[in-house]
């Protein structure tokens, strides 16, 4: 059964580096979505993207954040400049239609 | 606004009772979709079960169900005879004309062996 897949599992870095999170959607999804999870609290949305474009972003997804499907099979979450509260576990989600987004396994991402 | 409200934060059980995770969402859109994840200690989101709003027929699977009353704009969900493999947060989220997801908080269901 086709899935969702995230690398890393687990990212860990320093206050100010740059760090690109990246999923691989179900092939036949044309709908891509980024959400995090503050360790202990709810699931948020991030960012939805589709066509190559984003189509719609959350307050969370200021200048810092960015998205990318560089090629035909990836698509990638960007922090440019990490701070400590970006700490969480970040799940991307792909849906095909008007059909049930399912999410990848979530990459946590620690920042010192 | 909280679109979507869990408000039990956590339910501990004794394994095989039966347990009722409550949500209740607010929207104005006519034609949504409501949604039930399952989050194990492992952290991944695993989907349990989708309905569209014009579909109230309530729904069973194996020893999950789900009660769908758009009178109270409640989607319910009941696990018969739990099992510690139960244990995990469940997160019930909407999904709008823009089909992003809105979760609630999620509820924390322990089952004791």
């Amino acid at each position: 059964e086709p899935e969702v897949t995230q690398t890393p599992s687990h990212q860990v870095t320093q206050m100010g580096q740059e760090v690109i999170l990246r999923c691989v959607p179900i092939s036949n999804h044309l709908y891509f979505y980024w959400y995090r999870q503050i360790l202990g609290q709810k699931v948020e949305f991030l960012v939805s993207f589709y066509n190559n474009e984003i189509s719609e972003k959350s307050e969370i997804f200021d200048d810092q954040f960015s998205v990318e499907r560089p090629d035909g099979s990836n698509f990638t979450l960007k922090i440019r400049s990490t701070k400590l509260e970006d700490s969480a576990m970040y799940f991307c989600a792909s849906r095909r239609d008007a059909d049930t987004q399912y999410f990848g396994p979530g990459t946590r991402l620690t920042v010192l | 606004a909280q679109k979507v409200t869990q408000a039990q934060t956590e339910i501990s059980v004794v394994e095989k009772e039966d347990v009722t995770l409550d949500c209740v969402y607010e929207t104005r859109d006519t034609t949504y979709y409501l949604f039930w994840y399952k989050q194990p200690p492992s952290g991944e989101l695993v989907f349990l079960i989708r309905r569209n709003s014009f579909d109230e027929q309530n729904e069973i699977s194996g020893r999950y169900s789900w009660n769908f009353q758009k009178s109270t704009s409640s989607f319910n969900f009941t696990i018969t005879a739990s099992q510690v493999v139960d244990s995990a947060v469940y997160f019930c989220a909407l999904s709008e004309s823009d089909y992003k997801l809105s979760f609630g908080a999620g509820t924390t269901v322990t089952v004791r062996a």
